[in-house]
């Protein structure tokens, strides 16, 4: 049963313009979400994270907002640039039964266009 | 930055071989994870370890083990290796009070 869901398997966005990932998640428990960014061939570098006591967290170019009530959570890349153009994972955390454990989602490829 | 290394980056090998893949991490964490990868779906956890001489199983189940001598050292061993063992594996560590994990660049790997 997939817990964190990415429903957007693709995004292409022009360079310059806003970027905006969704991911959406089932289980209550669940209180630190993360963002990785992941290139072709090689493993995933940690984006940005928001812990369920916040509604928003910023850095740099990228915001991710958390919606609670809703279970959803975005990442708002602005401006895009073409080295954003990867593979964006959403992963969730908390569950007490897997402390420290991380649940993804199957992630939304993004290119940004010229 | 992180220092999270594995070994081979690439490995295609036979069918009914034993192979083993290499992760080492030079930060000192005590959590360390296995993750298997197909394309366009999520990471799945397949062990993981919360220290020397701890490993459990994850979330999805794999003909893999693994073993925790060191701390910085979590090697993966599939005894006969399978075509349906052909994705990428991807290794990771985690300071002990963090969510956030350091990931290595992964192996990729077919088996014929």
């Amino acid at each position: 049963d997939q817990q964190v869901k990415q429903n957007s398997p693709s995004l292409s966005v022009q360079e310059g313009r806003i970027s905006i990932l969704n991911c959406d998640y089932t289980n209550s428990m669940f209180d630190y979400f993360l963002w990785y960014k992941k290139y072709p061939a090689e493993g995933p570098t940690f984006l940005i994270s928001i812990s369920s006591i916040k509604d928003k967290n910023e850095d740099g170019r990228f915001t991710v907002f958390l919606n609670k009530s809703a279970k959803h959570l975005s990442l708002h890349i602005v401006p895009s640039q073409p080295g954003d153009s990867a593979v964006y994972f959403c992963a969730a955390s908390g569950d007490p039964d897997s402390w420290g454990k991380l649940q993804f989602g199957a992630g939304t490829q993004v290119v940004v266009t010229p | 930055e992180a220092d999270i290394y594995q070994t081979p980056r690439y490995l295609v090998i036979g069918t009914g071989k034993k192979i083993t893949l290499e992760c080492s991490q030079t930060m000192g964490h005590d959590k360390m994870y296995w993750y298997q990868q197909d394309p366009g779906m999520e990471l799945h956890l397949i062990h993981y370890s919360y220290g020397v001489n701890s490993t459990e199983k994850g979330d999805l189940s794999s003909e893999s083990t693994v073993s925790r001598i060191r701390t910085e050292h979590f090697p993966l061993t599939l005894e006969s290796a399978r075509p349906s063992h052909t994705s990428q594996y991807l290794c990771a560590s985690s300071e002990s009070l963090s969510h956030e994990q350091y990931f290595g660049p992964g192996t990729r790997l077919t088996v014929t």
